[in-house]
């Protein structure tokens, strides 16, 4: 299975702050990759798919990119509502695998 | 505008079989052009993906489950169905269903979820 790492495991930022989440595979996926963002007792929301195109209804502050293996999430200018753990997810193989996650809280 | 809902016992016993449902609204699975998926989470923990089938009635389980895993399709219902036999303690976690695309390329991913059903295996 293709692993998936991502960094930090948790961050604290303030409301505008510029988040940048990290992700890398453990092989070459090309762009083959997804991020979602969870918030406590929901389901998942797709937000990013194929590295860095934001799902329809997704804020514009929140961009993706990266190829290969190593990828970024950024949050332009944090608000409120942007309180969530991000997960990064492969599509590239047959068995697709999370990230372990990133929980981003208040400062 | 596609929902999807889980439905099934919120407790099951160890050793038993583990039963759920997805419901789709707004939708017809029969329509092609998706997967339909389980992704579960343990608690406090991260994404699992289980298994998914096509509305033909075709699979792909992950390889970790996949004896114990049965996926289904009711397309007279609209709905899918996970089996998940022999269950332990460790396979108590919050069950998702979402739907991904079948386009092919790099545009696959979960778009659409439900809201997710907790199981717990215990005695």
């Amino acid at each position: 299975d293709i692993q998936m790492t991502q960094s930090p495991s948790s961050l604290s930022a303030s409301v505008g702050d510029r988040v940048t989440i990290t992700c890398r595979a453990s092989q070459s996926i090309t762009n083959f990759l997804n991020w979602y963002q969870q918030k406590p007792g929901k389901a998942p929301k797709l937000l990013i798919f194929a590295a860095s195109s934001l799902q329809s209804g997704v804020p514009s502050r929140f961009s993706g990119s990266g190829s290969g293996t190593d990828f970024t999430l950024s949050i332009s200018s944090l608000q409120p509502e942007d309180f969530a753990t991000y997960y990064c997810q492969q599509s590239y193989s047959n068995v697709f695998t999370f990230g372990p996650g990133t929980k981003v809280d208040i400062k | 505008q596609v929902q999807l809902q889980e439905s099934g016992p919120g407790l099951v016993k160890p050793s038993q079989t583990l039963s759920l449902t997805c419901t789709v609204s707004g939708g017809s699975i029969s329509s092609g052009g998706y997967f339909w998926s389980w992704v579960r989470q343990h608690p406090g923990k991260g994404l699992e993906w289980i298994g998914n089938i096509y509305y033909s009635g075709g699979t792909y389980y992950n390889p970790s489950l996949k004896s114990r895993i049965t996926i289904s399709v009711d397309t007279s219902k609209n709905h899918f169905s996970l089996k998940l036999s022999s269950v332990t303690a460790a396979d108590t976690a919050v069950y998702y269903c979402a739907r991904r695309s079948a386009a092919g390329g790099a545009n696959d991913a979960f778009d659409i979820w439900g809201q997710g059903t907790m199981v717990t295996v215990s005695s």
